[in-house]
């Protein structure tokens, strides 16, 4: 069965520096990666999707990333954070397709400080 | 474009109650999801509908949540009786091809 960990549950960063939320996963067979940003009050919306092709994958709002399968990872980044970027981040995976059986990881809320 | 809309927003009630939430999805989308998140915890699958017709329940508690999809289009998720456990956001998505669309969400209470 396929799985997804998301190390931290909580990354403080200074508006303008790097982000990087962690993703690792587990799967027999290939995956459909995605990361998923909740605003409150706010559902789910698609950062970016990885299926196949480039391993490197580019979203909305600036951020990236990079599907590696080596290390089981699809960390996200972002090279300069802004303080609308604080909200709950969620990694998810499929091993069906875009928008079935997903399972998501527990998630990461990412505060901003000016 | 409108959004999936779910309602109510929020509901507050006491174990072995019984509630129900609405969903009308994106017009035009067969698939709808609901999932439930539980606080600390990742959305989870609970039922997916594909029009009116259910295509995966494996992971509803059947003995105390029902779920139904009139004529394709709205759908409701009921919880009789409810528990403590229940406690969470209850999320409706739906989709159309390629992508999912979330609702914001209806948070209940079980006390």
């Amino acid at each position: 069965a396929q799985s997804v960990t998301q190390l931290g549950s909580h990354v403080s960063v200074s508006e303008g520096a790097l982000v990087l939320l962690r993703c690792n996963y587990s799967s027999s067979v290939p995956p459909y990666l995605f990361w998923y940003v909740q605003y409150p009050n706010q559902g789910l919306q698609l950062l970016l999707k990885y299926t196949t092709g480039a391993t490197l994958v580019k979203g909305i709002n600036g951020f990236e990333a990079e599907f590696k399968k080596s290390e089981t990872s699809f960390h996200l980044t972002k090279p300069s954070a802004h303080m609308s970027d604080a909200a709950e981040y969620f990694c998810a995976v499929s091993v069906v397709s875009n928008t079935d059986k997903l399972i998501f990881g527990t998630g990461t809320r990412l505060q901003v400080f000016p | 474009e409108a959004g999936v809309a779910q309602s109510p927003r929020y509901k507050i009630i006491e174990k072995r109650q019984s509630v129900a939430f609405w969903c009308n999805p994106i017009s035009g989308h067969a698939t709808l999801y609901w999932y439930q998140q539980i606080l600390g915890q990742g959305p989870k699958l609970l039922i997916q509908f594909q029009n009116n017709g259910v295509v995966d329940d494996s992971q509803l508690p059947k003995d105390r949540f029902s779920a139904e999809r009139l004529k394709g289009v709205d759908s409701t998720l009921k919880i009789q009786p409810a528990k403590l456990e229940d406690s969470a956001v209850y999320l409706c998505a739906s989709s159309l091809g390629e992508k999912l669309f979330f609702g914001s969400g209806t948070q209940l209470s079980v006390l």
